[in-house]
């Protein structure tokens, strides 16, 4: 199956670490990447590879894979934060597919 | 500065077709392909596809086949996404984004990633 699940929501109290995750028989054999949407704009990239953040992503963003689940853990979450996550990743024929996305509120 | 500029929004009747646009700049187009991805109103993202720039080589999720075309024009460094046939439930924002693949020569398979994407271009199907 190239399906990716997510947890819909996840909460966190500003400044404590959140993990969100993402399951799917692909990810046994290919890196997920992770996406940060705020409302109205278009999604960024946070996390790629086995853990990878692209310039100007804080270091409280970082990445892990295990098995059929990867994670993305904010360390000491941000107001900022708080907005709609969705790993990506592959699938053996080369399409891509998206986890329903988690919505992290920062309390 | 790597950056995508996208078309304008449309609107469309159901049956008729759209054809969206993706201007790149900041970049050796030919070198990285795009991604296309869509988000109806409060959904979440959905994987349409990607294309080669270097070569044209498509790839389509499996429910657009059909309907769905990618192309790109090197001369002007722009990708566009033609989408036929369209239905209420086409209503949605679509975005494009550079696509970077990474090469596991180890393992003998790649990853991708979407570094850089457009702002969106919302597509609204309505009789």
């Amino acid at each position: 199956s190239s399906e990716l699940t997510q947890d819909p929501a996840v909460s966190v109290a500003l400044g404590q670490t959140v993990r969100i995750t993402c399951q799917g028989d692909s990810l046994r054999s290919y890196y997920a990447s992770w996406y940060q949407q705020k409302p109205g704009q278009a999604p960024v990239l946070v996390i790629y590879g086995k853990n990878n953040r692209p310039s100007g992503i804080p270091d409280r963003f970082s990445g892990s894979s295990s098995g059929n689940t990867a994670s993305l853990t904010i360390t000491g979450a941000q107001a900022e934060d708080e907005a709609d996550y969705y790993c990506n990743s592959r699938d053996s024929s080369g399409k891509g597919v998206f986890g329903g996305g988690t919505k992290l509120t920062v309390l | 500065q790597v950056q995508l500029v996208q078309s304008g929004a449309e609107v469309k009747k159901p049956g008729a077709s759209v054809k969206v646009s993706c201007k790149a700049s900041g970049y050796t187009f030919t070198s990285y392909g795009i991604s296309w991805v869509r988000q109806a109103p409060g959904q979440g993202l959905e994987w349409m596809g990607w294309i080669s720039a270097y070569n044209g080589n498509t790839n389509y999720a499996q429910k657009l086949q059909g309907r769905v075309t990618m192309t790109t024009d090197t001369s002007t460094s722009t990708a566009y996404m033609e989408l036929r046939s369209l239905r209420s439930d086409d209503t949605a924002v679509y975005y494009c984004a550079r696509r970077i693949v990474v090469v596991v020569a180890a393992r003998g398979y790649y990853y991708y990633y979407m570094d850089v994407w457009g702002k969106g271009t919302t597509v609204t199907v309505s009789s």
